[in-house]
């Protein structure tokens, strides 16, 4: 079985901080990870994946998250935050035993003070 | 453009009325979900289908039916033994062959029970 856990329903950060969002899985099989940003009242877009080449992924926007398999962590960070990236943040995980789904995190809203 | 689109975007539905939420796809793609969205609990599988002519159930099905009679097609009709229908309701497709394959989302539509 898999599962993802977003720590904090809520975060908020200023303009030009870091933004780092949490995410931890649980998977019996080695994981394929995702993020996804939504706005209000719009569907899920791709930020970015980890498919096992490289444990430091990049994506859209400026955003890159790194797999740790020891703590079994996929957090997502920016190095500065702009106000344009305060949305709704997903953490989804999917595998080989599941037949393509993805379970999906709770979600992690983003604030950006001015 | 390649894409999926949902319709209508906003849809209000008086109590024992079934109703049907389009959701069409040009991407090629096989497989085809639905998600139900409320505040605070992320996405949860309703259907999907991952070939034409046949679809699953996923955590959430009771009160919804589905059908796959197109590639490009996969309606979803919540009916009147939905108790709490009010959510917004997002549709995915997804290119198959590998699990790290993301899936694409529409734009969603919301629906209110009157």
């Amino acid at each position: 079985a898999q599962s993802v856990t977003q720590l904090g329903s809520h975060v908020s950060v200023s303009e030009g901080a870091l933004v780092l969002l949490r995410c931890n899985y649980s998977s019996s099989v080695p994981p394929y990870l995702f993020w996804y940003v939504q706005y209000p009242n719009q569907g899920l877009q791709l930020l970015l994946k980890y498919t096992s080449a490289a444990t430091l992924v990049k994506g859209i926007n400026g955003f890159e998250a790194e797999f740790k398999k020891s703590e079994t962590s996929f957090h997502l960070t920016k190095p500065s935050a702009h106000m344009s990236d305060a949305a709704e943040y997903f953490c989804a995980v999917s595998d080989d035993t599941n037949a393509g789904k993805s379970t999906f995190g709770d979600g992690t809203t983003l604030t950006v003070k001015p | 453009d390649g894409g999926i689109t949902q319709s209508p975007k906003y849809l209000f539905r008086k109590e024992g009325q079934n109703v049907t939420l389009s959701c069409e796809q040009n991407l090629n793609h096989d497989a085809m979900y639905w998600y139900r969205q409320d505040p605070g609990q992320g996405l949860r599988l309703i259907y999907y289908s991952q070939i034409v002519n046949d679809f699953q159930k996923g955590d959430i099905a009771e009160g919804y039916s589905v059908s796959r009679e197109k590639k490009e097609s996969f309606p979803l009709t919540v009916t009147s033994a939905q108790k709490n229908p009010t959510a917004f309701y997002l549709c995915a497709s997804r290119l198959t062959g590998s699990s790290y394959n993301e899936q694409f989302f529409g734009p969603g539509t919301r629906l209110t029970v009157l």
